[in-house]
């Protein structure tokens, strides 16, 4: 089975600031998927970024990047540039890669993000 | 329609009564999950749908849980004989087939209340 810690149960940053939401996995799988979502207060989860384990690079998106290190199993988001918007839960999530269609989701405990003005 | 859809928005209930939840998922989604967030937890997967397959009810906690799809459309979660422990949101979320891995896209949830 696979776990997913996300240690930090809250964070503060200054807005423009930038801050690093930490997450650890345990797996014994090679070939995977890790996410991570945004939750605001609407309660809908809203996808923030993604990342193919077998992909050395580490995937950007706009402000939002990662630091993907697979031996070590962590996969931590880096959030540049803050903006008040980006207030929120953050959950990081696993998703096995598999053959069929199941794409069920192993998510963390979350963390929650406040952006001061 | 444009998202996932779920009613009611916010449930109270008293404890011992059945409550059914619903989720329409997007036009064409065939794939439709649904988990649970207990407070100040994370997700847990509960069931996954996909067409006319058999579902995937490996993370139902109990058999006071059940749920149902029509074809590839609306979805409906059924708690009997609620406890307060069932107290917590319930999202569903929907994609096309095969492409869970680029993320789907998830509803606004269900907050059910037991007291």
């Amino acid at each position: 089975a696979q776990t997913v810690t996300q240690s930090q149960p809250e964070m503060s940053v200054q807005e423009a600031e930038t801050v690093t939401l930490s997450c650890t996995y345990d797996t014994s799988e090679s070939n995977y998927y890790l996410f991570w979502y945004k939750q605001p207060p609407s309660r809908q989860m809203i996808l923030v970024i993604r990342q193919e384990a077998y992909k050395q690079q580490n995937a950007t998106e706009n402000r939002f990047s990662v630091n993907f290190q697979k031996a070590a199993k962590s996969f931590s988001l880096k959030i540049s540039d803050s903006q008040l918007g980006d207030t929120a839960m953050y959950f990081c999530a696993f998703m096995k890669q598999l053959a069929g269609a199941n794409s069920k989701l192993t998510f963390g405990k979350g963390i929650t993000l406040s952006v001061r003005p | 329609g444009a998202g996932v859809s779920q009613s009611p928005s916010n449930k109270v209930t008293e404890k011992g009564k059945d409550v059914e939840l619903r989720c329409d998922p997007i036009s064409g989604h065939t794939a439709l999950y649904w988990y649970r967030q207990r407070l100040g937890q994370g997700l847990e997967f509960l069931i996954y749908f996909q067409g006319n397959s058999a579902p995937d009810k490996s993370g139902l906690p109990s058999d006071r849980f059940s749920a149902e799809r029509t074809g590839e459309s609306v979805s409906t979660l059924t708690i009997q004989r609620t406890q307060q422990e069932d107290s917590a949101v319930y999202l569903c979320a929907s994609s096309y087939p095969w492409t869970g891995a680029y993320g789907y896209t998830f509803g606004s949830g269900t907050r059910l209340t037991v007291v």
